[in-house]
């Protein structure tokens, strides 16, 4: 699975949108991008993937570029709850149960 | 539906000593995993199964780690004999075998080796 590299941490004021960068530079046209965060002493949670395509869901926005190098995840209207770290991991997907690597992620800290 | 669940949440032991952590998956998922967290790190695979078979324990220290998952739903992870190094938050996973292949996570159980 390709590499990706994101900042160690970042600030958000409560209210405004959270944008988390990730590079993966080496990632493959049959890789994926997965993001994941984890809250405080809780386990991994799923919040979203894609391809190519921009895609959204109830919880975030996912933005790949046009070469797919980087990608950006955007919580639009960050909470304290949102205070987690966050991961980007880039993976194969398909039929199957596919392992996760997961780097040292980006600390996001959302302020009052 | 009921998440993963895991016990026990915190373990304290002494090294050498012996230590076992339970895992029950969501009802139906095929795929287990197991993961190590170290503090300030992101987890770590230590184990796959599918149904009650492994998939992957490539990165299992065999001489002392040994997991099990018998008739295919819950899984025990045992250490014996642990070590300093040992200490960390085990983390147990399970997922349906979709193409999206999200995993979902338990709590975790929190372990100090002293």
């Amino acid at each position: 699975d390709a590499k990706t590299t994101q900042p160690p941490s970042m600030d958000c004021a409560e209210g405004r949108a959270a944008n988390l960068p990730c590079n993966h530079s080496t990632i493959s046209g049959n890789e994926y991008v997965y993001w994941y965060r984890q809250i405080h002493s809780q386990g991994p949670q799923y919040i979203i993937h894609g391809l190519k395509n921009n895609e959204t869901n109830e919880m975030a926005s996912l933005i790949i570029t046009e070469d797919r190098k980087s990608s950006t995840l955007i919580l639009p209207h960050a909470t304290l709850r949102d205070t987690a770290v966050y991961y980007c991991i880039v993976r194969v997907s398909g039929a199957g149960s596919y392992q996760l690597t997961f780097g040292k992620g980006t600390k996001l800290s959302v302020i009052p | 539906e009921a998440g993963v669940a895991q016990s026990p949440r915190y373990k304290i032991i002494e090294k050498r000593q012996s230590v076992a952590f339970w895992c029950n998956p969501i009802s139906g998922h095929a795929t287990l995993y197991w993961y190590q967290q170290i503090l300030g790190q992101g987890p770590k695979l230590l184990i796959q199964f599918q149904n009650n078979g492994v998939v992957d324990d490539s990165q299992l220290p065999k001489d002392r780690f040994s997991a099990e998952r018998l008739k295919g739903v819950d899984s025990t992870l045992k250490i014996q004999p642990a070590k300093l190094e040992d200490s960390a938050v085990y983390l147990c996973a399970s997922s349906s075998g979709t193409a999206v292949g999200t995993q979902y996570f338990g709590p975790g159980t929190r372990l100090l080796v002293l």
